[in-house]
């Protein structure tokens, strides 16, 4: 059974803070990895693909990936209100099948 | 504009009383999924095609069928609804498939009483 686990929050960080939103994987022959950005009563919209080891950064966005501990971060630095909304992390291991996380609240408060 | 687009958006319907969610995408994307997304459960796939004529069953397939005769369209029918089958639906599309990134339409809202 491949599981992807998020802490549900809400994750609340003040106007121009970091937010670090974590997600673990079980399969470990998963090889790619992607945040979602979910706001309320809208479809997801991909913020970050990642598939190998390290850090990827676009914007004020960086994605982390260690597949030895399988986990997969997301950090938003200087968050905005607007950057509140559910961040959905998803697992794929070549299987046609991605396995969604059930999302992370975040809220960032003026 | 390139998009995913889903009819209808909002849906009420009663039990057994056959019903087609329609998905097209105009980005020339081989792959297309399905997927329903309930609180506390998550997004969770239910078909998907890897291309024209070829589907395959998700995680949660039981209830549904789809069709893949165009590339653009990949229409879901749900035969015979049921309340447990009241949800947000997404369908979404690849240009490689379900081990890249993956463009949502903008969701089907669908309530069986």
């Amino acid at each position: 059974q491949k599981e992807v686990e998020q802490n549900s929050g809400p994750l609340s960080v003040p106007e121009g803070a970091i937010a670090s939103l974590n997600c673990t994987y079980s399969d470990r022959g998963s090889q790619s990895f992607f945040w979602y950005r979910q706001y309320s009563g809208k479809s997801p919209e991909l913020i970050m693909s990642i598939y190998s080891n390290g850090d990827k950064e676009d914007g004020r966005f960086t994605a982390q990936l260690n597949k030895a501990s399988q986990y997969v971060s997301l950090l938003i630095r200087d968050s905005q209100p607007s950057d509140s909304a559910t961040y959905l992390c998803a697992v794929s291991r070549g299987s046609y099948i991605p396995t969604f996380g059930r999302g992370t609240s975040l809220i960032v408060h003026p | 504009e390139a998009q995913v687009t889903q009819n209808p958006r909002y849906l009420i319907t009663v039990t057994g009383k056959k019903l087609t969610v329609t998905c097209s995408q105009n980005m020339n994307h081989e792959y297309m999924s399905w997927y329903r997304q309930d609180p506390g459960l998550g997004l969770r796939q239910i078909y998907y095609s890897m291309n024209v004529e070829v589907t395959d069953k998700g995680d949660v397939p039981e209830g549904y069928k789809v069709s893949r005769k165009e590339k653009r369209n990949f229409p879901l029918i749900l035969e015979s609804p049921s309340p447990n089958q009241t949800s947000l639906y997404f369908c979404a599309s690849s240009p490689w498939g379900g081990d890249y990134e993956q463009y949502f339409g903008p969701g089907t809202r669908l309530t069986v009483t």
